[in-house]
């Protein structure tokens, strides 16, 4: 069945060393969402793409953080370099905005949980 | 912005009901959703309002008021698989299909 497709799973590195992690949406969703959960935070908005055009990535801090989306089928969330505080979930969400109002409900990949020692 | 509040925890018996209350307060508003989030699994939707009303899929009904920036998520004939964290979370006028979440209500079921 369709889903998104996130790896790496599990991710332990040490600070410093640079991360990225990959996201492959549902075949035929044209908006892509990073998100990234903590205890503290809860669910937070790093970025956001619509046809593959990045539209909003004003949650994410842009001197470490970098999202691209080189095709339809991949999108691509890196940080170079990590820290401690980056220790997370990273959740990959994609749906489908065909115009006029929709429901247009988000389908989560089952994230990658990132440990920065 | 957007401020989105939700209980932190509720407790409830099984084949009990238990209603998850969420309040918003937006600078546009486009839609309210529902999501359900097992401990270490991703969220899962479980419902959208978008007119003022109720909605109802199975054990679970929806809620929602515009005006009063209001919204309450019903979970009838609880079951302990319901134990799970509920995410409040709206989409805005200014991004389309951008979801801001609550910090989510953790639900526990006891036998």
């Amino acid at each position: 069945d369709a889903r998104v497709t996130q790896t790496p799973r599990h991710k332990v590195t040490e600070m410093g060393q640079e991360v990225t992690m990959r996201c492959q949406p549902i075949l035929g969703h044209n908006t892509v969402f990073w998100y990234r959960q903590t205890m503290m935070q809860g669910l937070e908005l790093l970025a956001y793409f619509r046809n593959r055009a990045p539209l909003d990535d004003s949650g994410m801090p842009k001197d470490r953080f970098s999202a691209e989306m080189p095709d339809a089928t991949l999108a691509t969330l890196k940080i170079q370099p990590s820290e401690p505080r980056d220790s997370a979930v990273y959740f990959c969400a994609s749906g489908s905005s065909t115009g006029g109002l929709h429901t247009g409900e988000l389908f989560f990949g089952e994230g990658s949980r990132l440990t920065v020692l | 912005g957007q401020n989105i509040d939700q209980p932190t925890e509720m407790t409830a018996t099984e084949g009990a009901i238990v209603q998850i209350n969420c309040t918003y307060q937006t600078s546009g508003f486009n839609g309210l959703f529902w999501y359900q989030q097992h401990a270490g699994e991703a969220p899962t939707f479980l419902s959208y309002n978008v007119l003022d009303g109720l909605e109802e899929k199975g054990r679970f009904s929806s809620f929602l008021s515009r005006s009063k920036g209001y919204s309450y998520l019903l979970l009838k004939e609880l079951q302990m698989k319901d134990s799970a964290s509920y995410l409040c979370a709206v989409r805005g006028a200014d991004s389309w299909g951008k979801l801001q979440f609550g910090a989510g209500t953790q639900v526990v079921v006891t036998p």
